[in-house]
């Protein structure tokens, strides 16, 4: 069965200093990967997208950056975070072309808190 | 660009009263459609979907849904809420030739009262 992971589970970073969140995904092959922030009354706010290795869509500018250097990692990362990028930060896979697995598939999530 | 519209972002009910949560989303072409829940604590999870077919969709703890294209809606129902239904529901759609995207609605917070 396929399972996603991520972590860590929480983080508290000062403004300013770097970020690395990971996510991987076992089970499952060429997966469509998604980073997603969760706020309050916002719903779901989709930052980035992955179809394949080293193929990396953004969906709003913000300080914020994602890699897929492996086919089952997604990694999301800042060099310098803002109070603003505070927040709790959801990956997600869904089956890739040739599946029939539309559904997304969510991980734990992570929680940042910038002071 | 595509969005998703929930109406109501805030639902207290009593037990056995009946829900309606209201979604629009916002694509002229073929939609895949979907509510998700996320329980207190919980991760969010598949509730139902809807891919083609009977409009009306059954999901998992009673809940049902009708895509009702002419209108761009899939609204949520379930005929009596328990105390256990209380959650975040949100709806989100993924436009066929839009790419890999699927687009969240902001949430509903409903709070089931015993």
């Amino acid at each position: 069965s396929q399972t996603i992971h991520q972590w860590p589970a929480t983080l508290v970073q000062p403004v300013g200093s770097p970020l690395s969140l990971e996510c991987t995904v076992e089970g499952t092959s060429n997966p469509n990967l998604y980073w997603y922030r969760q706020a309050a009354g916002r719903g779901l706010q989709l930052l980035f997208y992955s179809v394949g290795i080293g193929q990396i869509s953004s969906e709003v500018p913000q300080n914020l950056s994602a890699s897929r250097p492996q086919d089952r990692q997604f990694i999301l990362s800042s060099k310098k975070l803002l109070l603003s990028d505070s927040g709790f930060y959801l990956c997600a896979w869904r089956g890739g072309r040739g599946t029939s697995y539309n559904e997304q598939f969510f991980g734990p999530g992570t929680r940042l808190t910038v002071l | 660009a595509q969005s998703v519209s929930q109406h109501n972002h805030h639902v207290i009910l009593s037990e056995a009263a009946s829900l309606e949560l209201g979604c629009n989303y916002s694509y002229g072409g073929t939609v895949n459609l979907f509510w998700y829940v996320q329980y207190p604590g919980q991760h969010l999870q598949l509730l139902l979907k809807y891919f083609s077919g009977d409009p009306l969709v059954k999901g998992i703890k009673g809940f049902e849904a009708e895509f009702i294209k002419s209108k761009f809606s899939f609204n949520l129902r379930k005929p009596s809420v328990q105390w256990s239904d209380t959650a975040e529901y949100f709806c989100a759609v993924n436009a066929l030739g839009g790419g890999f995207k699927t687009i969240f609605g902001a949430g509903t917070r409903l709070f089931v009262k015993a």
